[in-house]
């Protein structure tokens, strides 16, 4: 049981370029969610999914993109990555809302 | 809106003095209540949790947090810190159906 998986852990873009983070998790859980924490800011929600197909934005969604496809996994996407988007970014998932799990968190650098 | 203030953003403790960790929060209906913590380069892991009954809740590694309505507060308490417990904590409020509000954390630090 591996709880909540990310790939990559860490990742360098240069302004401009794309990328993916893959958020997978093995609980069943119907939430899904990405956060991006920077310092003395604590924990920003991104974007949302209640359930396999849906998605809804959060807090800070602009310049980003998500699809759940299959209840498994969620994608966070950056179709043209600035940087202001160097973050540390945590996926996390929930029995509906309650207590969420979260991943060990990928490191981006954008150059 | 819901929203979490965590008052304090350094606190430093010696080791083997009581903790407590301030959280404030607002929300319109009965919130549903956590505390993380976050080790250098780690994830988040679930403390301890309240979502209704006794107001005082038995947390892992020896916190406990008590929930007080009228204050709406939910603070972190522990009678002994260790020099593990160094790390960053956050409170986070919920509905029990959607997304929940951390608050901006507070970093532990333990002095020997």
């Amino acid at each position: 049981n591996a709880g909540v998986t990310q790939t990559p852990k860490f990742r360098v873009l240069k302004t401009g370029q794309s990328m993916t983070l893959l958020c997978a998790q093995d609980m069943n859980h119907e939430y899904m969610y990405w956060y991006r924490q920077d310092p003395g800011m604590g924990l920003r929600l991104i974007h949302y999914s209640v359930g396999e197909g849906t998605t809804a934005k959060g807090e800070v969604p602009d310049g980003y993109n998500v699809s759940r496809l299959k209840k498994q996994n969620f994608l966070l996407g950056l179709e043209s990555a600035a940087p202001s988007q160097t973050s540390v970014y945590f996926c996390a998932s929930s029995y509906r809302g309650n207590e969420q799990f979260f991943g060990p968190g990928t490191r981006l650098t954008v150059l | 809106a819901q929203s979490v203030t965590q008052p304090d953003i350094h606190i430093t403790v010696s080791e083997g003095a009581s903790l407590e960790l301030r959280c404030n929060y607002s929300y319109g209906a009965t919130p549903y209540l956590f505390w993380y913590v976050q080790s250098p380069g780690q994830g988040l892991q679930l403390l301890l949790k309240y979502f209704s009954g006794d107001t005082l809740v038995q947390g892992i590694k020896g916190f406990e947090a008590e929930f007080k309505r009228s204050q709406s507060s939910f603070n972190l308490r522990k009678p002994s810190v260790h020099w593990s417990d160094a790390a960053e904590y956050f409170c986070a409020v919920g509905s029990g159906y959607s997304t929940l509000t951390f608050g901006k954390g507070t970093m532990l630090l333990v002095s020997p």
